[in-house]
């Protein structure tokens, strides 16, 4: 079946410097989504992207949808203690498959 | 409106004992979702639910029933328990919102330890 990585799988970071992760897949998807899970808790969710190429922001989060639909990616800007978390992919077709994750630490 | 709502929050249970995680949403939403999260680990998809009467295996099935009882409740149930299904476990249910948007909405978790 389909398989979604995710890189980094950690970083750690000084608040106030940018954060990137990275969700790719081996073969085209439909959709991407993105969730954050601050720790203790549970999945958040934060957007969902359909489009080839698709860019979506909120806030200091940039959320980008690869042109042949096997890559996404989400950039925080300035990066705030509030960020820390695991922020996961994650595609839909009859059910929801999520990605390994990236943990985001941040420094203050 | 409360959402997701899991019970128990926690569990402990001795190896081959067994027990059923309770799931409900008020959303009215059609699909439902049990997840187990390992430590450190991503999400891993046990069984769900499309509609109310149907479930289809996820990706970890093994060692898991489920049961949709009506539109709102979905049952997970461990008729044996080992020590490798000490995990959390996240129910979600799933709302569509127009065209191909979903928004999954999670409970808050139910921690089980099995010794």
């Amino acid at each position: 079946g389909q398989q979604v990585m995710q890189i980094p799988q950690y970083q750690h970071v000084q608040e106030g410097e940018d954060f990137t992760t990275y969700c790719n897949s081996s073969t085209t998807l439909s959709n991407i989504q993105w969730y954050k899970q601050r720790p203790g808790g549970h999945p958040v969710f934060l957007i969902q992207l359909v489009k080839s190429g698709e860019v979506k922001k909120q806030k200091r989060l940039t959320f980008q949808f690869g042109e042949a639909k096997k890559n996404s990616s989400l950039h925080i800007t300035a990066t705030q203690t509030t960020d820390v978390g695991t922020y996961f992919c994650a595609y839909n077709t009859d059910k929801l498959i999520f990605g390994t994750g990236t943990r985001l630490q941040v420094f203050p | 409106n409360a959402g997701v709502t899991q019970t128990p929050k926690f569990q402990v249970l001795k190896t081959g004992q067994s027990m059923t995680l309770q799931c409900a949403q008020d959303m009215n939403h059609n699909s439902m979702y049990w997840y187990r999260q390992d430590p450190g680990m991503g999400l891993r998809l046990i069984y769900y639910s499309a509609s109310e009467g149907t479930t289809d295996k996820g990706e970890v099935p093994n060692g898991y029933n489920v049961s949709r009882l009506n539109k709102r409740e979905f049952s997970l149930r461990l008729e044996s328990a080992a020590p490798s299904q000490t995990s959390v476990y996240f129910c979600a249910s799933i709302r569509l919102t127009s065209g191909d948007t979903y928004t999954q909405y999670f409970g808050p978790g139910t921690r089980l330890t099995v010794l």
